[in-house]
């Protein structure tokens, strides 16, 4: 059964950092793009970005650019995404999803919910 | 980056109806758009991708159609555990955009 665990959500201040992980199992992960798709509170989803199964490619989507960056660890099963110099506007429940080209987000974890306030 | 036009916002139905949640692309996204629906406090789960393929699990009361710009849902006799929200997705071009997504509630 595939399986995708998010953490390391909370509360953060403005301007500051947080590290969000996403442990995968029940399948083999490094044959898999992986993704983080968000969402505000009460609001619709947005993709944040996609790593390449190898974690060659990377992906963002504008609003996040030279802020997030999306890596990966197969050794480990684990995908993750750093998040710096965020703003109140990043206040969302963060999903990681198992992503191929011709089937997106076709697995989701149960995401974690980061609040960006002073 | 391409914007998808799902209507409508919200959509109130009887057990057994028939309910179509219709998307429009801003240009043609060649059959890739995939539907999902969430439940309150819930993940996403796919439903359906590819315009008309559906995913394991997804019950055949379920379907979607289209092509082009202009792509739709159905759920053919609603029933209880339908209740949820439905999103589109585009996944023809980055950035991947989702609608902005329908809830359907019992009538």
């Amino acid at each position: 059964e595939v399986q995708l665990v998010e953490s390391g959500g909370g509360l953060v201040q403005p301007g500051r950092s947080m590290k969000l992980s996403c442990a995968a199992s029940g399948f083999t992960f490094n044959n898999y793009d992986m993704a983080w798709v968000c969402q505000a509170p009460k609001k619709g989803l947005e993709w944040v970005a996609t790593i390449s199964y190898d974690g060659s490619s990377t992906y963002y989507r504008d609003s996040v650019k030279g802020r997030f960056t999306i890596s990966r660890d197969n050794a480990k099963s684990t995908l993750y995404l750093q998040m710096d110099s965020l703003r109140s506007e990043d206040t969302a429940t963060y999903y990681c999803a198992r992503h191929t080209s011709a089937n997106p987000f076709a697995y989701w974890g149960q995401g974690t919910l980061v609040t960006v306030s002073s | 980056d391409i914007q998808m036009t799902q209507s409508p916002p919200s959509l109130s139905a009887s057990l057994g109806d028939k309910v179509t949640i219709t998307c429009q692309a801003s240009q043609n996204i060649n059959k890739y758009i995939a539907w999902y629906q969430q439940k309150p406090g819930k993940a996403p789960r796919q439903l359906i991708r590819y315009t008309s393929t559906l995913v394991s699990g997804t019950p055949s009361r379920f379907s979607g159609s289209g092509s082009g710009r202009d792509y739709s849902f159905s759920i053919s006799n609603v029933e209880s555990e339908d209740i949820a929200s439905y999103y589109c997705l585009q996944y023809d071009n980055l950035p991947y955009t989702f609608g902005a997504g329908t809830k359907l509630e019992l009538k």
